[in-house]
């Protein structure tokens, strides 16, 4: 069975900060891809990034960045100088194609509050 | 360009009665999954469907059941409520069964 794990309940820093949130994975598939979402207190959840099991680079998207290690599976998530729009749950999820259909297997979140 | 919506917004029900959620898909996806979050935790996944048929399913129970429609519209139908199914309903949609799944708003499901 597949898993995520989000150790960090809740984060809280100052503005300006970097904060990085941890996720890591159990799963059996050679092949799978890796996501985090952020859930505002709207409740949408809005994709931020996606990764395949192949591509180990890191990427950086402006503030965001991301950092994928199989041999540790981990695929965290840093966030330079932080801003109070930041503030969110921040999920991490996982998922392999299985007979054409893919379903979404989520971390309990971490909710990160960044104060002015 | 138009995201995932979903109606109602809230509701509210009693145990015992039946529910219909209703979700369409951003424009251009042809594929919904239905997602279960109760409060302090991440989604779980109930199902998804593609071609109007359900594809995959969660370790949800019968009484939870779904459609899809020609339009790729889908709607989420959960039977004999409980207290347990008090939750956020969320509905997301992709191209495809197996591209990024994105979500809408969702639908605040209270039980009393």
């Amino acid at each position: 069975a597949q898993k995520v794990t989000q150790a960090q309940t809740e984060i809280s820093v100052v503005e300006k900060e970097d904060v990085t949130l941890d996720c890591v994975y159990e799963t059996r598939d050679t092949t799978y891809y890796l996501f985090w979402y952020k859930q505002p207190p709207s409740g949408e959840l809005v994709f931020l990034i996606r990764r395949n099991s192949f591509d180990e680079q890191n990427e950086i998207s402006g503030r965001y960045s991301w950092n994928f290690q199989k041999s540790t599976s981990s695929f965290n998530f840093t966030i330079t100088a932080s801003q109070v729009v930041d503030s969110a749950v921040y999920f991490c999820a996982l998922t392999s194609i299985i007979q054409g259909a893919q379903k979404l297997v989520f971390g309990q979140g971490t909710r990160l509050t960044i104060n002015p | 360009d138009a995201g995932v919506t979903q109606s109602p917004t809230h509701l509210i029900k009693t145990r015992g009665q039946q529910v219909t959620l209703r979700c369409s898909p951003k424009s251009g996806h042809d594929t919904v999954s239905w997602y279960q979050q109760a409060l302090g935790q991440g989604p779980q996944f109930i199902f998804q469907y593609y071609e109007e048929e359900e594809r995959q399913r969660g370790n949800f129970p019968d009484r939870f059941s779904g459609h899809q429609f020609p339009n790729y519209s889908s709607e989420l139908n959960v039977n004999a409520l409980l207290l347990g199914d008090s939750a956020l309903y969320l509905c997301a949609s992709s191209y495809g069964a197996t591209d990024t799944q994105y979500f809408g708003p969702g639908t605040r499901l209270t039980v009393l």
